[in-house]
């Protein structure tokens, strides 16, 4: 595509529950990453894939968080049991390698009520 | 542990003032340094940086890095306000993920 793609661009959802976040990278970009951004923050790094290779999970925050990317292309993120502390904007970008400038997509801002 | 520190952390200005927004860096095998523009939700990319001493320049935008001091800087010339965003500065260290800074939110006003 054209740019990065993220859905669903908000999503409110109660305490408790699993949300799942989509991220659509740029056509051949071969490294995809997930950071979040709460309010007034920088960007907290939370998963990174590069190709084939084990993706870095060091970022996760805790063991309800977890990523797949399936084919190389788009990637899922997925949160577990919602905490309110989990709001925040979810921010996915994307690299042709590592050490390229990043392309960001437009976010999903996630609230937890 | 890698670090990465901007200031300040916020600023507000007039239309057509200069601005000189700073990043200052800690970390094990740097390779480069780029800073983006933030202006709702996706940053967008302005500069990466490289090699010491080197400006890059985009129209009223420019950035150069020191790296004996480990820092570098983002002028804007004549500010307007849709200079109005947060940027921000990252670092990268190699095979891993960007280090990024928590940013400055510059406000510019008419």
């Amino acid at each position: 595509g054209a740019g990065v793609s993220q859905s669903p661009s908000n999503k409110v959802t109660e305490k408790g529950k699993d949300v799942e976040l989509r991220c659509d990278p740029i056509s051949g970009h071969t490294a995809l990453y997930w950071y979040r951004q709460s309010l007034g923050q920088g960007l907290e790094f939370l998963i990174y894939f590069q190709g084939n290779s084990a993706p870095d999970k060091s970022g996760l925050p805790s063991d309800r968080f977890s990523a797949e990317r399936t084919g190389g292309s788009v990637s899922t993120l997925t949160i577990q049991r919602t905490q309110q502390e989990d709001s925040a904007v979810y921010l996915c970008a994307s690299s042709r390698s590592t050490n390229e400038k990043l392309f960001f997509g437009s976010g999903t801002q996630l609230s937890v009520l | 542990e890698d670090k990465v520190v901007q200031s300040p952390l916020s600023l507000v200005v007039h239309e057509g003032d200069t601005v000189t927004l700073n990043c200052s860096y800690e970390v094990t095998n740097f390779r480069s340094l780029l800073w983006y523009k933030q202006e709702k939700k996706a940053p967008t990319f302005l500069f990466m940086l490289t090699s010491s001493g080197i400006e890059k320049k985009s129209g009223r935008l420019s950035s150069i890095l020191d790296k004996k001091e480990l820092f570098s800087i983002l002028n804007i010339t004549a500010t307007q306000t849709g200079d109005s965003a947060v940027y921000l500065c990252a670092v990268s260290l190699g095979n891993t993920p960007l280090v990024f800074g928590k940013g400055t939110r510059l406000s510019v006003i008419a």
